[in-house]
């Protein structure tokens, strides 16, 4: 395991339609975190889970959005009828829980999201 | 999360030493200091952390005044590799139970040959 795993690494859609994108964190860290970043500002923080509980959700994040992380271990982060304003890089982390930095997360490489 | 101020964007020269300053006036007493680095398409990077005075690694080094409300980050003989967006955080570092890390805008490095 040599880091977190996103899949895709780019996914075009229509806008109204539906997407999935599939993250799979460093196998011993129990932390995971979503977040989306736009052109030329930081990363924006989405969802936060702790083994399989989704423990926080940003409030900018709307109900269109929706993230699970079954069994704790892979994540996935869905989005319902996709408007042009959701393409972005949607950035994937985990971070070790005890014993570890909370502030040292580890990220994944993204999926690029354009919305047509 | 305590908010962090940096400068948008820097130059250099390759060679050089560069230090990028953040301001983080309403740390908290259990806050620790982390900074990451970011290349484009690719997710940020952690390169180092610390709470106070001068942490070193084989990266880069972290200097935190005694004051606490500022720090800097110094990149020895920096290189074209090290041009990237760096970014400058502030939350519980240990033992605590932090939920997110809160990013800013970062500044923009970019070393010239």
């Amino acid at each position: 395991d040599t880091g977190v795993s996103q899949n895709p690494r780019h996914k075009i859609t229509k806008r109204g339609q539906n997407v999935t994108f599939r993250c799979d964190p460093i196998s011993e860290h129990n932390r995971l975190y979503w977040y989306r970043q736009t052109l030329g500002q930081g990363p924006e923080f989405l969802t936060y889970f702790q083994n399989e509980a989704q423990l926080e959700k940003s409030r900018l994040l709307s109900d269109r959005f929706s993230a699970e992380r079954p069994k704790g271990s892979f994540s996935t982060l869905e989005i319902q009828r996709t408007e042009q304003g959701d393409s972005a890089m949607y950035l994937c982390a985990s971070s070790p829980g005890r014993g570890g930095r909370n502030t040292e997360a580890f990220f994944g490489q993204g999926t690029r999201l354009t919305v047509v | 999360l305590a908010k962090t101020t940096q400068p948008i964007s820097m130059d250099s020269y390759e060679g050089q030493e560069v230090n990028i300053t953040c301001s983080h006036n309403n740390i908290a007493t259990n806050d620790y200091i982390t900074w990451y680095q970011q290349f484009p398409s690719q997710g940020p990077r952690f390169i180092i952390q610390g709470y106070k005075t001068k942490v070193t690694n084989e990266v880069a080094s972290l200097f935190i005044p005694a004051d606490r409300k500022s720090s800097t980050l110094s990149l020895p003989r920096v290189s074209l590799s090290d041009t990237a967006v760096y970014y400058c955080l502030v939350g519980v570092g240990y033992g605590g139970a932090t939920n997110k890390l809160i990013f800013g805008t970062g500044t923009l490095l970019a070393v010239q040959p």
